[in-house]
């Protein structure tokens, strides 16, 4: 079973940010946060993880509270191709088994 | 750079046959994996491989076999198709150093009848 908790849906007006939320209730110390997206049935594509600090890349931003009991995905500029079911996960580091839960759907609204 | 491929995309079965669903990548990674997705649920990992010549087990591995005798594949057996095995299967891959950085291939359907 997921480890982590997340909202089954939110919706987001195109153009605004997307700011989905993520409980890590058990995480451990040495466990990274990983988030990925699948849209509509295609295999998941990995967005982005950390482990205490913030990080950003092209395809989003992870703010990580200062506990590590939760954290936030935030795409600045949702689009319409933005709309997919996110899922955050924790894991070890050099591990390779992630246990994906059942996500939140996103949906971006014209 | 094809990625990860997985063929067939799509796959009906009749209850008792066995097949095989072929993944191959051409990034030279060391990792790779096989997850099943049902309906409305998350992904669940069947088996994975660290290497080649080395597989494990992951948390749904019963009904299905691996092997991993080149890097570039990792076909995944069903040897007896049952009607609780179709599900949409995904395969993955990752370098060893980039652990839960994961490419998924686009999937393939399997309906057993």
């Amino acid at each position: 079973d997921a480890k982590t908790t997340q909202p089954p849906s939110m919706d987001c007006a195109e153009g605004r940010a997307a700011n989905l939320p993520c409980n890590h209730s058990t995480i451990s110390g040495n466990e990274y946060v990983y988030w990925y997206r699948q849209i509509h049935s295609q295999g998941p594509q990995y967005i982005i993880h950390g482990l205490k600090n913030n990080e950003t890349n092209e395809m989003a931003s992870l703010i990580i509270t200062e506990d590590r009991k939760s954290s936030t995905l935030i795409l600045p500029h949702a689009t319409l191709r933005d709309t997919a079911v996110y899922y955050c996960i924790d894991s070890g580091a050099g591990s390779y088994q992630l246990t994906f839960g059942k996500g939140t759907k996103l949906s971006v609204i014209p | 750079n094809a990625g990860v491929t997985q063929t067939p995309k799509f796959q009906v079965l009749k209850t008792g046959q066995s097949m095989t669903l072929q993944c191959a990548q051409d990034m030279n990674h060391e990792y790779m994996s096989w997850y099943r997705q049902d309906p409305g649920m998350g992904l669940r990992l069947i088996h994975y491989s660290v290497g080649a010549g080395i597989t494990d087990q992951g948390e749904v591995p019963n009904g299905y076999n691996v092997s991993r005798s080149t890097t570039e594949d990792f076909p995944l057996r069903l040897l007896s198709a049952a009607p609780s095995q179709t599900s949409v299967y995904f395969c993955a891959s990752t370098f060893r150093e980039k652990a839960g950085e994961l490419f998924f291939g686009e999937g393939s359907r399997l309906t057993v009848l």
